[in-house]
């Protein structure tokens, strides 16, 4: 079975400070993961994938993401903060099998100026 | 491109009336739709699986009498809410995979959202 976990509901940070958003991961396979974001009242949008190579994954905005086997992690990163990113963040999981994805509960980033 | 689109992006109905919430792909074709549903302050939970020509997957637990779709063509799903009550509004999005960039890293695109409110 696949699934992803974010094990903080909320994360603070001061703009332009960095900020980390953590994911982890069970997968019985290859893992194919992902992050979205979602901002009030939309739909999500694609920040970046992790299918195999680098483990650092560069994404849109900005952010990226580094995929860790031996923690069985995929935490999603960015240098510089600002008050634009604050939104929800999801980790998810696809299942090629099923072709299904399989979503975190969601992390809610809070930017302040 | 793949831009997904949703329509009507906020509906409110009665108790007991029909919904319908369409889902369409803008610049590509989609051989496979999703609809999810969002609660408040909580994850999507994967409704069903919309595949063109043939019937949709229900995921466990989900009413398919109650939640019906339709997957007429290659940029169209619609999801028919029937006999809407209040325990049914919610946020409800749709997901499109692009039919030419299916494989190992194929990404699903979104839709906007339709918030669902039932008096």
């Amino acid at each position: 079975a696949q699934s992803v976990a974010q094990p903080e509901d909320q994360v603070n940070v001061a703009e332009g400070n960095p900020l980390t958003v953590k994911c982890t991961y069970s997968v019985s396979g290859n893992p194919y993961l992902f992050w979205y974001v979602q901002y009030p009242n939309r739909g999500l949008q694609f920040l970046l994938k992790y299918i195999t190579g680098d483990n650092l994954v560069k994404g849109s905005y900005g952010f990226e993401a580094e995929f860790n086997k031996s923690q069985t992690s995929f935490h999603l990163k960015k240098p510089s903060a600002l008050v634009s990113d604050s939104a929800l963040y999801f980790c998810a999981v696809r299942d090629p099998y099923f072709n299904k994805f399989y979503f975190g509960s969601g992390t809610k980033l809070n930017v302040k100026p | 491109g793949a831009v997904v689109s949703q329509h009507p992006s906020r509906v409110i109905c009665k108790s007991g009336t029909s919904v319908k919430i369409e889902c369409r792909s803008l610049d590509f074709q989609a051989t496979t739709m999703f609809w999810y549903r969002q609660f408040p302050k909580q994850s999507l939970m994967l409704m069903a699986t919309s595949n063109e020509g043939s019937k949709a997957t229900y995921e466990q637990g989900v009413e398919k009498d109650k939640f019906l779709i339709n997957h007429a063509s290659l940029t169209l799903s619609t999801l028919t809410v029937t006999s809407a009550h209040p325990e049914d509004s919610s946020f409800y999005i749709c997901s499109a995979r692009d039919r030419r960039r299916t494989g190992e890293g194929e990404t699903q695109y979104f839709g906007p959202g339709t918030r669902l409110l039932v008096l």
